[in-house]
C-alpha cells in the first residue's frame, strides 16, 4: 500500500529565508504532484514531477523528484507572504490506475 | 470555462439524512474523482470513476455510493449520514493524455463542506 509523508506539516518562516519541505514515499512511483490549498479554497496545481531527476521551477519555488530515494523536494526561495498557504504533495499509484495518494499537507506561514 | 462545479456549497444535514453531492466538469475529461478533506488527514480518496459507466472504490467508501451519470457528471450520495461523515468534500477530474505526454493532473471543484450533527 502506498503511503505519502510530508515534513514538516507545519512551517513558519520570515520574509526572505530559505526552506525546504520534503515528500516520501513508500512504494515504486515514478509521477508526483504538488498542489496549494489556500485557506477555504480549492487545491491548485503546481507541478507535475515525471521522472527521476525531474527539476521544475516557477518564480520562488522549485521542485524536484528523485525516484530512487522514493523522496520530492519543495524548495523556496527568498520566501514572501503571498506564498502562505498549504502545500500537497500526492503520488500516482503503479499499475496506471490514475489514482493519487496524499500527503497530509504542510502548512506555511510566511510572515513579515 | 468553469471548470469543475459542485453543489451545494455548504450543506447541514441531521444523522440519518440522505443527500447527494453532485459534480459536474466541462472538460472532456474521462476521469473523476470524489475525495473528503479532514484537518491533519490531507485528502482521501472516496471514490474513483475512469470513465462513464465505471466506478472503483478508494480509501475510504464506506457509507457512500456514486454514479457516473455521463462523461461529465459524478455524483456522490450519503444514504444514511454521519457525524463521522462531517467533512469538506472535494471532486476532481483529469485526464491521462494531455498534448501527446502521459500526465494525470487533476482539477478540483470548490468543494462542498457538510455537517452532519
Amino acid at each position: 500500500e502506498l503511503k505519502v509523508e510530508q515534513n514538516p506539516l507545519f512551517l513558519s518562516m520570515q520574509e526572505g529565508k530559505n526552506y525546504t519541505i520534503y515528500c516520501n514515499y513508500s512504494t515504486t512511483s515514478d509521477r508526483l504532484y504538488w498542489y496549494r490549498q489556500d485557506p477555504g479554497k480549492s487545491l491548485e496545481s503546481l507541478f507535475v514531477l515525471l521522472s527521476n531527476g525531474a527539476v521544475k521551477q516557477e518564480g520562488r519555488l522549485m521542485a524536484s523528484l528523485d525516484t530512487k530515494a522514493r523522496l520530492s523536494t519543495l524548495h523556496i526561495t527568498a520566501a514572501v507572504h503571498d506564498l502562505s498557504a498549504t502545500y500537497f504533495c500526492a503520488v500516482e499509484t503503479q499499475g496506471g490506475s490514475e489514482k493519487l495518494v496524499f500527503g497530509k499537507g504542510t502548512k506555511l506561514t510566511v510572515n513579515p | 470555462n468553469a471548470g469543475v462545479t459542485q453543489t451545494p456549497k455548504f450543506q447541514v444535514l441531521k444523522t440519518g439524512q440522505s443527500m447527494t453531492l453532485q459534480c459536474a466538469q466541462d472538460m472532456n475529461h474521462n476521469s473523476m474523482y470524489w475525495y473528503r478533506q479532514d484537518p491533519g488527514m490531507g485528502l482521501r480518496l472516496i471514490y474513483y470513476s475512469a470513465s462513464e459507466g465505471t466506478t472503483d472504490k478508494g480509501e475510504v467508501p464506506n457509507g457512500y455510493n456514486v454514479s457516473r451519470l455521463n462523461k461529465r457528471e459524478f455524483s456522490l450520495r450519503l444514504e444514511s449520514a454521519a457525524p463521522s461523515q462531517t467533512s469538506v468534500y472535494f471532486c476532481a477530474s483529469s485526464e491521462r493524455i494531455a498534448g501527446g505526454i502521459a500526465k494525470n493532473i487533476q482539477y478540483f471543484g470548490a468543494g462542498t463542506r457538510l455537517s452532519v450533527l
